[in-house]
């Protein structure tokens, strides 16, 4: 069955700290699609990063990097130098090529709180 | 270019009251997508629909349920007889279509309060 799991809850750290937000998943498919997304305060999911199952290469965009490892089924991410505008809930999320399975299962968010 | 949109953003109904939620999609998005975001329970996916048709209705908690897309575009999820267990976000997304490399982006959502 498909799971996203982000145990961490909420995380609080003081601006410019690097921070990483962990996320483990469960497939039985060999294809699927990870995602990110962040909702700030305004409540808007916002799209961060698509990565399907077949490239491992970390992915580094601005201060955002991402780890994909799927020998430990994990796809974390990390802000570097974290800012107050980062506060917001962060989900992961999970996409299987079998169109039997929910389209989009999500992990329950991971709140972050940068403090000034 | 416009986003998901929804409307209302907010409402407030009294148990057993029906209230139809709206969405419209970004234009030329083929699928429409519903979730429900309640406090403590995470983003919990109800249906979606390919143009018109909703293959996948899975989600859906109870009969009560109903959603409805027309011409392609804007849907509607009805809730009938509304319960105060039905409090939560509706939030809608679509996607250009409904393949696995199709991203999912979402409207603001509907904060839904039943009293």
């Amino acid at each position: 069955a498909q799971k996203v799991t982000q145990a961490q809850t909420e995380i609080s750290v003081v601006e410019k700290e690097d921070v990483t937000l962990d996320c483990v998943y469960e497939t039985r498919d060999t294809t699927y699609y990870l995602f990110w997304y962040k909702q700030p305060p305004s409540g808007e999911l916002v799209f961060l990063i698509r990565r399907n199952s077949f490239d491992e290469q970390n992915e580094i965009s601005g201060r955002y990097s991402w780890n994909f490892q799927k020998s430990t089924s994990s796809f974390n991410f990390t802000i570097t130098a974290s800012q107050v505008v980062d506060s917001a809930v962060y989900f992961c999320a999970l996409s299987e090529l079998d169109p039997r399975n929910t389209p989009l299962v999500f992990g329950k968010g991971t709140r972050l709180s940068v403090i000034a | 270019g416009a986003g998901v949109s929804q409307s209302p953003s907010n409402k407030v109904t009294e148990k057993g009251k029906d209230v139809e939620l709206r969405c419209d999609p970004i234009s030329g998005h083929t699928a429409l997508y519903w979730y429900r975001q309640s406090l403590g329970q995470g983003l919990e996916f109800l249906i979606y629909f390919q143009g018109n048709s909703a293959p996948d209705k899975s989600g859906l908690p109870s009969d009560r349920f109903s959603a409805e897309r027309t011409g392609g575009s804007v849907s509607t999820l009805t809730i009938q007889r509304t319960q105060q267990e039905d409090s939560a976000v509706y939030l809608c997304a679509s996607s250009l279509g409904a393949g696995l490399t199709d991203t999912q982006y979402f409207g603001p959502g509907t904060r839904l309060t039943v009293l």
